[in-house]
């Protein structure tokens, strides 16, 4: 099956720097890449999606770039804010396709701190 | 529209019980997945309910078993708890529909706590 594997597990800047996370998978088959920020106690939340038929997507300060060929896609966060402090998961799934593959597989998140 | 819930949102329990966590999600949302999250194993896959039926299940013992009514909502079942078990569970809800690519909208979680 699938395997996401997420790095780092922590990253700690100071405001206003920029934040990479970056994740790779293992099913080629996979074509959609969401990332969810979790803060303390509280749901998960999609920031940012892509499909495979693109290779970068942005939403003002948060963009995601996607490497079919390498199977690696990454979370990049500029102009970081204390706000942003939480933990990060990326995750990969296949469509539905026959009906019957369709789950996200997660990277074991990334605790982003950001410092003041 | 209000978003997926999920009751209780805490429960301790002991050893050898069991317990059924429930799930609401998103109106007219159709597909209900479970996940389990745990400090080691990160967010797992349980299993996902669609129609009534279960259309895709995760890597996990019988002990852990779901169903799906016909309003959507749906619920989780841990029969005979071991230590093990105590973890944050999470439903998602999606349209559930003929789409490719559906976006997940998570619940509050239920945090199972098993002394």
């Amino acid at each position: 099956g699938e395997n996401v594997e997420q790095h780092p597990s922590t990253l700690s800047v100071q405001e206003g720097d920029s934040a990479v996370i970056k994740c790779t998978y293992s099913d080629s088959a996979s074509n959609y890449f969401p990332w969810y920020k979790q803060e303390l106690g509280k749901r998960p939340q999609l920031i940012i999606d892509i499909r495979s038929n693109v290779g970068e997507k942005k939403d003002q300060r948060i963009a995601v770039t996607l490497n079919k060929t390498a199977k690696h896609f990454s979370l990049h966060i500029t102009e970081t804010q204390p706000e942003d402090s939480a933990v990060y998961f990326c995750a990969a799934s296949r469509g539905r396709g026959g009906g019957s593959n369709y789950k996200l597989t997660f990277g074991k998140g990334t605790l982003l701190t950001v410092n003041p | 529209k209000a978003g997926v819930t999920q009751t209780p949102r805490y429960l301790i329990k002991t050893r050898g019980q069991q317990v059924t966590l429930s799930c609401s999600p998103i109106s007219g949302h159709r597909s209900v997945s479970w996940y389990q999250q745990t400090p080691g194993q990160g967010l797992q896959f349980l299993f996902e309910y669609f129609s009534e039926t279960q259309r895709n299940k995760g890597n996990f013992p019988g002990r852990f078993s779901g169903r799906q009514f016909s309003n959507s909502r749906s619920e989780m079942n841990v029969s005979t708890l071991e230590l093990g078990d105590s973890a944050l569970y999470l439903c998602a809800s999606s349209l559930g529909g003929p789409l490719e690519l559906e976006t997940q909208y998570f619940g509050p979680g239920t945090r199972l706590l098993v002394l």
